[in-house]
């Protein structure tokens, strides 16, 4: 079945750090890929998204490249808030199915 | 502002009695559905529905209902909870395309004794 494999955390860094957080998935057909972010206490936010080959999503500093070659989409940014601790969720759609397969979730902890 | 909300945020009960979260958005989408989060799981689908009166199951539907009567509302039922079913639940809408933004709300966080 449709299945994305997020890499595990917690991860902590400090201020101004890189981050990578990967994301591979396996999928029948042609998905649409998202990173979901969620911060405290709340639901999950649109981070950002791709919805074909070679495409870049990219939103508050961070972006990921649709790789069909290498059935992956990984999030990076490089240089990390103390805001950007957060739980961030790699998923996919595809097309015909409403549903969104996510990833286990990678919990990122930026320390002053 | 667009949103969705949930209520109650935060439930305690104990096993077999029923329960209802509702949910409701306010942005006339047609698709909505229900979400748990656990642990080392990320999310997975309970139940999802396309439009008033139609409804179909997710990846775990098992012990839980839904309907939607109207287009705003969705609630998620569960008629005999146990303890397997303590989780966060989230409910999302979207437009209808698979590439739009499906918007969350707030979460429940629901033990069950």
């Amino acid at each position: 079945g449709d299945s994305v494999t997020q890499m595990e955390g917690p991860v902590t860094l400090s201020e101004e750090a890189f981050l990578t957080i990967n994301c591979t998935y396996t999928a029948t057909g042609y998905p649409s890929l998202f990173w979901y972010v969620q911060y405290p206490g709340e639901g999950l936010q649109l981070l950002l998204k791709a919805t074909k080959a070679d495409d870049k999503g990219s939103n508050k500093g961070f972006e990921a490249t649709y790789r069909k070659e290498t059935t992956s989409f990984h999030l990076e940014k490089g240089s990390v808030q103390v805001s950007d601790s957060a739980v961030y969720f790699c998923a996919l759609s595809l097309s015909g199915d409403y549903k969104l397969s996510f990833g286990a979730g990678t919990t990122v902890t930026v320390r002053a | 502002e667009a949103q969705v909300t949930q209520n109650p945020r935060y439930l305690i009960t104990v096993t077999g009695k029923k329960l209802t979260v509702t949910c409701s958005q306010n942005m006339n989408h047609e698709y909505m559905s229900w979400y748990r989060q656990d642990p080392g799981l990320g999310l997975r689908q309970i139940y999802y529905s396309m439009n008033v009166e139609v409804t179909d199951k997710g990846d775990v539907p098992e012990g839980y209902k839904v309907s939607r009567k109207e287009k705003r509302n969705f609630p998620l039922i569960l008629e005999s909870p146990s303890p397997n079913q303590t989780s966060l639940y989230f409910c999302a809408s979207t437009a209808g395309r698979v590439t739009d933004t499906q918007y969350f709300g707030p979460g429940t966080r629901l033990t069950v004794l």
